[in-house]
């Protein structure tokens, strides 16, 4: 069974500019997480997605965040303008639901300049 | 919200026994718990549902005391690959608002 896929692994950019992130969930999973993890610290929900839908995106910083899950499968993760405090790894994960076990992507280290 | 752990750090020599704890300020519902090593992403090890609940696989176990909102993740008899960073993570009853602990290290030497 094919894990979940996240791209790019690595993206270096200027602050002020825009990053866009990509997940492929684990087929047939219908619940998917975006975390932001700082280093050193654990990770941070932004926003889970349940099939299409927001379910919760209580710490997502909407004026510069922004996450999309179209037709139920894949999501991207979009941030602009991007901030230095935004350097971080971005996890997405996926699970058959809310009280199953997460499965993590390989994650996107974002480094701002 | 953020449910707090400890100890934040631990070192094992190979074979020894370790505890980590899990307290949260809110009701839980449920207790996830995953182990990260350097780099990688996190791993899922267990999840409890139920207050009371005992789980154990190997040589780790965890239970879940639902009244004092506290879980406890138990390693006996450690081994090399044990070291990395566990967490807890602790779900709403609609599984909502799930938050990861401040997380412990642990370093299991020969």
């Amino acid at each position: 069974e094919a894990g979940v896929a996240q791209s790019p692994r690595y993206k270096i950019i200027e602050k002020r500019q825009s990053v866009a992130f990509w997940c492929n969930p684990i087929s047939g999973h219908a619940t998917l997480y975006w975390y932001q993890q700082i280093l050193g610290q654990g990770p941070k929900l932004l926003i889970q997605f349940q099939n299409n839908g927001v379910v919760d995106d209580s710490q997502l910083p909407k004026d510069r965040f922004s996450a999309e899950r179209l037709k139920g499968v894949d999501s991207t993760l979009k941030i602009q303008p991007a901030k230095l405090e935004d350097s971080a790894v971005y996890l997405c994960a996926s699970s058959l639901g809310d009280f199953f076990e997460q499965y993590f992507g390989p994650g996107t280290r974002l480094t701002v300049t | 919200q953020q449910p707090v752990q400890s100890p934040q750090a631990v070192i094992l020599r190979e074979g020894e026994d370790a505890v980590i704890n899990c307290s949260s300020s809110k009701a839980l519902y449920s207790v996830h718990w995953y182990r990260q090593k350097h780099g990688e992403a996190p791993v899922f090890l267990m999840i409890l549902l139920k207050g009371g609940e005992q789980k154990g696989h190997d040589k780790i176990s965890a239970s879940f005391n639902e009244k004092k909102q506290q879980s406890s993740l138990y390693l006996t008899a450690s081994q090399l690959s044990y070291s990395g960073t566990y967490f807890c993570g602790t779900g709403k009853n609609t599984g909502n608002q799930f938050y990861f602990g401040t997380g412990t290290s642990l370093t299991v030497i020969p």
